[in-house]
C-alpha cells in the first residue's frame, strides 16, 4: 500500500460546482500536511497547510481526519483558473545520521478540470 | 528575480549519454532537494542536501550523483542515461526541517526540467 493515495480523476466539474478531494495516508505517525497545486506543465506551489481544527482560505477549505487518516481539500464556487493537478502532502519524522527532519511524501495528484 | 532556478528547462539526448541539470535559489534555504516527476505524475524524493551534507539518498541508481558546491547550489548528474530517465526533474529548497511539525516544511520548486532519452 502507497505511504499516500489520491484519487487520480480526473474530475471534470461545470464553473460554480463545489468539488472535494480526499487524500488518505497509511502512516499514524504522519503529523502535518499541506495542499499543492500544479498547474500544467508547471512546477508544484503551495496551496495551503491543513490545520488538525480544519482551515479556509477564500473559497478552498482543508480538513484533517486522524482518525480515519484522511485529509480532504474543498473547492466552492469552481472558477475556470481552478484547473489543476492537486497534490496532498504528509510529512512525518526520520532521521538521517542522528539528525531529525520532516519527511515529505507527495499523493500522485487529483486532476480537476472545470468546464464553462 | 527567480527564487529556485534550474537549467536546462529542456534536454533532448540519446540513450548512454552522460548529462548534467543544474540549481541554483536565493532564498537563502538550508535543504535542496532533486524530486523526480514520471509520465504518471508521481512526485519522487531522490536527494536532499542540507548545507552542502547528503541527508536523504532515497533508492536511486548510482548513475544518478548529486553535487553541492554549497549551499545555494545543488547539481544533478546523470552518467550512461537510460530511457526510463526520461521524466521531469524538479528542484526545491526548503528551510531545513527539524521535524514534521516545523514550520520549514514548505518547499519551493523550481520551473522543472524536461529530460528525454531517445
Amino acid at each position: 500500500r502507497k505511504e499516500v493515495e489520491q484519487d487520480p480523476g480526473p474530475f471534470n466539474v461545470p464553473e460554480g460546482a463545489t468539488v472535494a478531494f480526499n487524500c488518505t495516508y497509511s502512516n499514524s505517525a504522519s503529523q502535518s500536511f499541506f495542499w499543492y497545486r500544479q498547474d500544467c506543465r508547471k512546477e508544484p506551489k503551495l496551496l495551503m497547510s491543513v490545520y488538525s481544527s480544519g482551515n479556509e482560505d477564500g473559497r478552498f477549505t482543508a480538513q484533517l481526519n486522524r482518525a480515519s487518516q484522511y485529509i480532504s481539500l474543498l473547492i466552492r464556487d469552481s472558477k475556470l483558473s481552478d484547473s489543476a493537478t492537486y497534490l496532498c502532502v504528509v510529512i512525518r519524522s526520520d532521521n538521517a545520521g542522528g539528525t531529525s527532519y520532516g519527511k515529505l511524501t507527495f499523493g500522485q495528484g487529483t486532476i480537476l478540470t472545470v468546464h464553462p | 528575480d527567480t527564487a529556485v532556478s534550474q537549467t536546462p528547462k529542456y534536454l533532448v539526448t540519446q540513450m548512454g549519454n552522460d548529462k548534467s541539470i543544474k540549481c541554483e535559489q536565493n532564498l537563502g534555504h538550508d535543504t535542496m532537494y532533486w524530486y523526480k516527476q514520471d509520465s504518471k505524475k508521481f512526485l519522487k524524493i531522490m536527494f536532499s542536501y542540507n548545507n552542502k551534507e547528503l541527508i536523504i539518498n532515497e533508492t536511486v541508481p548510482n548513475r544518478f550523483s548529486p553535487k553541492s558546491p554549497d549551499k545555494a547550489h545543488l547539481n544533478l548528474h546523470i552518467n550512461s542515461l537510460e530511457l526510463g530517465d526520461s521524466a521531469v526533474y524538479f528542484c526545491a529548497s526548503s528551510q531545513f526541517s527539524t521535524g514534521p511539525q516545523s514550520g520549514a516544511n514548505v518547499l519551493t520548486f523550481g520551473a522543472g526540467s524536461r529530460l528525454t532519452v531517445l
